[in-house]
């Protein structure tokens, strides 16, 4: 199973949107509601900020959201904070008990 | 608090083994299935590992089939990885996260390092 495909780095000024794509194949981000988003901060675990596409576990702000079309998933940063600066990885599901994670990207906040 | 805490990790030579320990607290632990996630130096994310509620169903990552072994004690809220044959590149820090929220991994323990290096 291939990784998914991220940017390797977005970046936005305070209060700017950005938006980081991951893109997968119909056997996983197409194929299944089942994406998830995840925050990394340096020498942090990560933590989960989107599940199932769409859902916002509680805790996470609301400028964090999340969406789908066709093999590609989306997350949405609305108004950029400086702690918003850190990794982002986006997993699909990808059937028989698989998940697969994207490359990462790196947000900057300039 | 919902909590996981790894523990187990440490330097091995290639060929080695260790055993990596994930203890829950904060939820009711046998409700839930348990994954093994890790992270090499600079690398992304790869789920290794998981276990099912019951013990029923585990799965491996291609790369670990064969040589890692996943268990979990519920009485004792706690989930094993066993890891045999150790090679370099399975040098990574490992979490282990639960299985929640929909279908993702809501909740992350802050991972041990595994070394393996001669």
């Amino acid at each position: 199973q291939s990784a998914l495909t991220q940017p390797r780095s977005v970046s936005g000024s305070p209060g700017q949107s950005v938006t980081l794509s991951c893109t997968g194949t119909s056997s996983d981000v197409g194929g299944y509601n089942y994406v998830s988003w995840y925050q990394q901060r340096p020498g942090k675990a990560p933590k989960l900020l989107i599940y199932d596409v769409t859902e916002r576990p509680s805790g996470v702000p609301y400028r964090f959201s999340g969406s789908k079309s066709g093999n590609t998933a989306s997350l949405t940063i609305s108004g950029l904070q400086a702690e918003d600066e850190a990794d982002y990885y986006c997993c699909s599901f990808a059937g028989d008990y698989t998940y697969v994670f994207g490359i990462g990207t790196t947000v900057t906040v300039l | 608090e919902e909590q996981l805490v790894e523990s187990g990790g440490g330097l091995v030579q290639p060929g080695g083994s260790l055993r990596l320990s994930c203890a829950a607290s904060g939820f009711r632990f046998s409700d839930y299935s348990i994954n093994w996630v890790r992270q090499a130096p600079g690398k992304g994310l790869e789920r290794i590992s998981y276990i099912s509620t019951g013990r029923r169903t585990t799965y491996y990552a291609d790369s670990v089939k064969g040589r890692f072994t996943i268990s979990r004690d519920n009485p004792n809220k706690s989930v094993y990885l066993q890891m045999n044959s150790l090679r370099n590149d399975d040098t990574a820090v490992y979490y282990c996260a639960r299985h929640g929220y929909g279908d993702a991994f809501d909740v992350w323990g802050q991972g041990t390092r595994v070394t393996v290096s001669p």
